[in-house]
């Protein structure tokens, strides 16, 4: 079974620092993958996702993500933190074949971003 | 235009109650799922509808959950004799068919059991 591990459940920058949100996937086949943003007593929201078209994905936001093979990593970066970049932030991977609908997510990272 | 919507927000009910969580789709959105979250945990899949029909119920915990869309549009989960496990937050998705393409979250509504 497809499994997603974040590594650092609370990440805490200063405001202008970079943002750099860790995650690993267990698979032999390289699945799709995403990021996804939940504010307070909001929805997720996708930030971007990896289907194999681009080893680099730009998302919304200023953020993006690298997918690495040899490393089965799909790790979160931005430049340069704001405010309003605090919130928890989840990965997730849907398997290329098979049930390719349901998305499974790591446990999550809490962002806080300091003045 | 309008997102997926959820309802009711907030629910508290005691143990043993029965209980039903609304989702209303995107239109013309044909996949839709349903999952669990947990104090502290990532979401967990509970089931997918591709149209009117449960195309996976495999996530579903046990037989007190069940989950309808009879017209293809709007879902409701009905929770039997709930437990206090039961207390998260539910979450509804939408999609254009199915596959890989985007799921668009709904707020959620969060269940608590006393």
């Amino acid at each position: 079974a497809q499994s997603v591990t974040q590594l650092g459940s609370h990440v805490s920058v200063s405001e202008g620092a970079l943002v750099l949100l860790r995650c690993n996937y267990s698979s032999s086949v390289p699945p799709y993958l995403f990021w996804y943003v939940q504010y307070p007593n909001q929805g997720l929201q996708l930030l971007l996702k990896y289907t194999s078209a681009a080893t680099l994905v730009k998302g919304i936001n200023g953020f993006e993500a690298e997918f690495k093979k040899s490393e089965t990593s799909f790790h979160l970066t931005k430049p340069s933190a704001h405010m309003s970049d605090a919130a928890e932030y989840f990965c997730a991977v849907i398997p290329s074949g098979g049930s390719n609908y349901k998305l499974t997510f790591g446990k999550g990272t809490l962002l806080t971003v300091n003045p | 235009g309008a997102g997926v919507s959820q309802t009711p927000s907030n629910k508290v009910t005691e143990k043993g109650k029965y209980v039903e969580l609304r989702c209303d789709p995107i239109s013309g959105h044909t996949a839709l799922y349903w999952y669990r979250q947990s104090l502290g945990q990532g979401p967990e899949f509970l089931i997918y509808f591709q149209g009117t029909g449960a195309a996976d119920d495999s996530g579903l915990p046990n037989d007190r959950f069940f989950a309808v869309r009879p017209e293809g549009s709007v879902s409701t989960l009905k929770i039997q004799r709930t437990e206090r496990g039961d207390s998260a937050v539910y979450l509804c998705a939408s999609s254009l068919g199915g596959g890989a393409r985007e799921q668009f979250f709904g707020p959620g509504t969060r269940l608590t059991v006393l």
